[in-house]
């Protein structure tokens, strides 16, 4: 069966400072691969969305860059943080192509800038 | 205009109440829908697909409307258990296929 893995849970960390956020599945093949992050009291803006190795779309121009090094390997790093990085961030997958699968979550990094 | 539109509620309601959600999207080439449930500080999981024909789970009813392009969902005889935020989710297919939530729509379930 398919799972997802996404750490740390929960991070604090100084304004300024690098992050990086890893999320890994497991279970299939050439996935579809997003980060998103929701913003307390919001609802879900996706960041970036990966087709394949090397295939980064961003949504939306912000402070964070996504890679993907490995078919079932997705990064989310910022080089300084900002006080506005804070939320929470999701990364899902579905099935890769066409498909028409549903998205399936990690648990979340809970992010504090602080 | 946002992609999927939905309205953020709260939705307050007795428990036993019927209670509907709609959403529409605004990009045509949409081409499958899902209905997501969030609690709090947790990770969305999904409810249930939308199909053209429409389908029913229990006591939850999903509508497609492709030519007006919205989306509905039908909670019947609310249990307090329901109170979540229930999100709109569409994917489209153009040059790679991309998920979209709605911002989502809170429902409180009171005894």
């Amino acid at each position: 069966s398919q799972t997802i893995h996404q750490w740390p849970a929960t991070l604090v960390q100084p304004v300024g400072s690098p992050l990086s956020l890893e999320c890994t599945v497991e279970g299939t093949s050439n996935p579809n691969l997003y980060w998103y992050r929701q913003a307390a009291g919001r609802g879900l803006q996706l960041l970036f969305y990966s087709v394949g190795i090397g295939q980064i779309s961003s949504e939306v121009p912000q402070n964070l860059s996504a890679s993907r090094p490995q078919d079932r390997q997705f990064i989310l790093s910022s080089k300084k943080l900002l006080l506005s990085d804070s939320g929470f961030y999701l990364c899902a997958w579905s099935g890769g192509g066409k498909s028409d699968t549903e998205a399936f979550f990690g648990q979340g990094t809970r992010l504090t800038v602080v | 205009r946002k992609e999927v539109e939905q309205d953020p509620g709260p939705f307050n309601v007795p428990e036993g109440a019927t209670v509907a959600f709609n959403c529409t999207y605004s990009n045509s080439a949409s081409q499958s829908f899902f209905w997501y449930r969030q609690d709090c500080r947790k990770e969305p999981k999904l409810l249930m697909s939308v199909y053209s024909s429409g389908n029913e789970d229990g006591r939850f009813t999903a509508q497609l409307n492709r030519a007006s392009q919205y989306i509905s969902l039908l909670i019947r005889d609310s249990k307090l258990s329901d109170s979540a935020t229930y999100l709109c989710v569409v994917n489209r297919g153009t040059g790679g296929f991309k998920t979209i939530f709605g911002a989502g729509t809170r429902l409180f379930v009171k005894a």
